[in-house]
């Protein structure tokens, strides 16, 4: 079973400032994991995944994301919030050993940038 | 951006109406997805597709139906619309791509059933 948990509905920051968008997992082997991003009005847009390797990942607009397997997560990172950062984001995983290729998406994480 | 399409991107209908949402991907992806999502809300996975002629219900129980009779082409049929079906419905399909399949996502078509 695959489960992911992002434990608050909204994050607040000012511009400028950094940010982190908080996840955690549960899988039975070891995980895929995403985070896409969803701005008003629009579909998911996909910005990066860990897949094996380096525990850091760099992806789109800037963001990345750190794997830390010892305490299941893999919150998303920004040094410097933009107010065009404000939207919706989600994480979501896939656990490896299962027989499945869909993942399984959280519940989203409203970013609210402050000028 | 991912070439995924949707259409409509917004529909108002009433109650009994049998609608098609459509869904085309012009990248030759062989699995796609159909997301129901209310607003600021989570996703639930209602239908997908591993292939043509290939069509799985997802997690969600839905009454809609699909066909995959097309690589590109992913349409989802409520055959008889309803208020609970109002939310917004979005497309995907996905690629095997950096050692693992990555899901992109259409637009989404807003569904609001009167």
């Amino acid at each position: 079973a695959q489960s992911v948990a992002q434990p608050e509905d909204q994050v607040n920051v000012a511009e400028g400032n950094p940010l982190t968008v908080k996840c955690t997992y549960s899988v039975s082997g070891n995980p895929y994991l995403f985070w896409y991003v969803q701005y008003p009005n629009r579909g998911l847009q996909f910005l990066l995944k860990y897949i094996t390797g380096d525990n850091l990942v760099k992806g789109s607009y800037g963001f990345e994301a750190e794997f830390n397997k010892s305490q299941t997560s893999f919150h998303l990172k920004k040094p410097s919030a933009l107010v065009s950062d404000s939207a919706l984001y989600f994480c979501a995983v896939r656990d490896k050993t299962g027989g499945s290729y869909i993942p399984t998406f959280g519940r989203g994480t409203s970013l609210i940038v402050h000028p | 951006e991912a070439d995924i399409y949707q259409t409509p991107r917004y529909l108002v209908i009433g109650t009994g109406k049998k609608i098609t949402l459509e869904c085309s991907q012009t990248m030759g992806h062989d699995k796609m997805y159909w997301y129901q999502q209310d607003p600021g809300m989570e996703l639930h996975l209602i239908h997908y597709s591993y292939g043509v002629n290939s069509t799985e219900k997802g997690d969600l129980s839905s009454e809609s139906t699909v066909s995959r009779i097309r690589t590109e082409h992913f349409p989802l049929t409520l055959e008889s619309a309803r208020p609970s079906h109002t939310s917004q419905y979005l497309c995907a399909s996905s690629e095997f791509s950096g050692g693992e399949e990555t899901q992109y996502f259409g637009p989404g078509t807003r569904l609001l059933v009167l």
